[in-house]
């Protein structure tokens, strides 16, 4: 079975723009969580969706979004790009409260 | 407030040395706890999870955790410890629809 699959693997931005990453979840699985990894850190939460709901949102400026389609896929949107925003980006699944399963993430990289 | 802390950010040891990874937490109810592994230049993969129940928890590869609620602790362990455990292990909880990491800590098994 395929795992959290996640798109694009890396991606260079520069300051001030605007970014989407996407994220499909394991067959089945309708929960999708955000994370971002800052090198040397743990993953920190930033949204999670159900059903195509926000869920759970985490200490993130509003530059951050994200939404669910009903196919449960999800993209998280970060406007206005900031040298900060350079982080791993994880997306994660899970359903009937089992644990999440990752994805290999997304590296942004801020210019 | 939720909060993980891993108190051991490298450890190296010898292959067949025994490992003990320490991990303390902060909140207030009742607690979900994972350990999750990441090999090098792979995602984040769950080792074993404590839900309720026993306090000692088996996980793959040998793992095992034991969570001691009046200490605030859910500590990872392996016996014998071999070159393929190099890795950096988290250490989180689960509260309010999201995961708290810990920052983590590198192991480093020498043949």
């Amino acid at each position: 079975d395929a795992g959290v699959t996640q798109s694009p693997t890396h991606l260079i931005k520069t300051r001030g723009q605007q970014v989407t990453l996407r994220c499909s979840p394991i067959s089945g699985h309708k929960s999708v969580s955000w994370y971002q990894q800052v090198l040397g850190q743990g993953p920190q939460f930033i949204f999670q969706y159900y059903e195509k709901e926000e869920r759970g949102r985490g200490n993130f400026p509003d530059r951050f979004s994200a939404r669910q389609f009903p196919n449960y896929s999800s993209e998280l949107n970060v406007n206005a790009l900031l040298l900060g925003d350079s982080a791993l980006y994880l997306c994660a699944s899970s359903e009937g409260g089992q644990p999440q399963h990752f994805g290999d993430g997304t590296r942004l990289s801020i210019l | 407030a939720q909060s993980v802390s891993q108190h051991n950010h490298h450890v190296i040891l010898s292959e067949a040395a025994s490992l003990e990874l320490g991990c303390n937490y902060s909140y207030g109810g009742t607690v979900n706890l994972f350990w999750y592994v990441q090999y090098p230049g792979q995602h984040l993969q769950l080792l074993l999870k404590y839900f309720s129940g026993d306090p000692l928890v088996k996980g793959i590869k040998g793992f095992e955790a034991e969570f001691i609620k009046s200490k605030f602790s859910f500590n990872l362990r392996k016996p014998s410890v071999q070159w393929s455990d190099t890795a950096e292990y988290f250490c989180a909880l689960e509260g309010f629809q999201k995961l708290v990491f810990g920052t983590g800590t590198r192991l480093l098994v020498s043949p």
